[in-house]
C-alpha cells in the first residue's frame, strides 16, 4: 500500500542554523502537502506542491517536490524558537497519507 | 470565523464504555475525516466521508463508528471493542481532497 516515510524523526537545532526534513513515497504522488503542529496543538496546513520539480518559499521555509513526484523536502533557514513543533508531510495518491513527522526542538 | 469545532477537549471514560466525540464545521466543506494520533506517531485515518449520508472506513476503523447525517457534523463513536482507545483524536475537513485539510483542535481521550 501507499506509504510515506519522513526523516529524521527528531531534529535538534541550534538557533540560527539551517535544517532540512525529507519525505519519501513508495509511489508517485498527485500532490504533497506540508503541515506544522505546535506542541499541544493541532496540525495546520502550510503548503501544497503539485508540479514535478516545484519549489515554493514561505519566508524562511523552502519546500521542494521531486522531479519524479515521489519525494519532497522542507528546508528552514536561520531557525528561530517559533519553528519548534512537528512538521508532517502528506502525500496524495488515492488517499492522503501522512508521514510520521519530524519533531524540531531549538536550542537558544 | 469559519472553522472546525471539536468537543470536548479532554475526555475521560471507564473501560468498556462507548463514547462519542463531536466534530462540527461551518466551512461548507463536503469531505470530513477522523484521525487518530499517538505519541511520536503520525496521523492514522479512522473514517472519512466525502458527502452527506456516505462514509468509508480508513486504515484503522475497527472499534469505531461514525455517522454523517448533516454536512456540518461528523461525530465519532469509540466503542468498547476498540482495544486501545486512549489517544488524541483529530477531525479535519476539506472542500475536496486535492486541497489542504483544516483540522479541529482535537479531543484527548483517556480510558481508565
Amino acid at each position: 500500500g501507499q506509504q510515506v516515510m519522513q526523516i529524521p524523526q527528531y531534529q535538534h537545532v541550534q538557533e540560527g542554523e539551517d535544517f532540512t526534513t525529507y519525505c519519501n513515497s513508495s509511489t508517485t504522488l498527485s500532490n504533497i502537502q506540508w503541515y506544522k503542529q505546535r506542541p499541544g496543538g493541532h496540525p495546520v496546513f502550510l503548503i501544497q506542491l503539485v508540479k514535478s520539480g516545484e519549489v515554493k518559499k514561505q519566508k524562511r521555509l523552502t519546500f521542494q517536490f521531486g522531479e519524479a513526484k515521489k519525494n519532497s523536502s522542507l528546508h528552514i533557514t536561520a531557525t528561530q524558537t517559533t519553528d519548534v513543533g512537528t512538521y508532517f508531510c502528506a502525500g496524495l495518491r488515492n488517499k492522503l497519507s501522512f508521514g510520521a513527522g519530524t519533531t524540531v526542538t531549538v536550542r537558544a | 470565523d469559519g472553522g472546525i469545532t471539536q468537543s470536548p477537549k479532554y475526555l475521560f471514560r471507564k473501560e468498556g464504555q462507548n463514547v462519542t466525540l463531536s466534530c462540527e464545521q461551518n466551512l461548507n466543506h463536503d469531505a470530513m475525516y477522523w484521525y487518530r494520533q499517538d505519541p511520536g506517531q503520525g496521523l492514522r485515518l479512522i473514517y472519512y466521508s466525502q458527502i452527506v449520508n456516505d462514509f468509508q472506513k480508513g486504515d484503522i476503523a475497527e472499534g469505531y463508528s461514525v455517522s454523517r447525517e448533516k454536512k456540518e457534523s461528523f461525530p465519532l463513536t469509540v466503542t468498547s471493542a476498540q482495544k486501545n482507545p486512549t489517544a488524541f483524536y483529530l477531525c479535519a475537513s476539506t472542500p475536496d481532497r486535492i486541497y489542504g485539510y483544516t483540522f479541529g483542535s482535537g479531543t484527548r481521550l483517556t480510558v481508565v
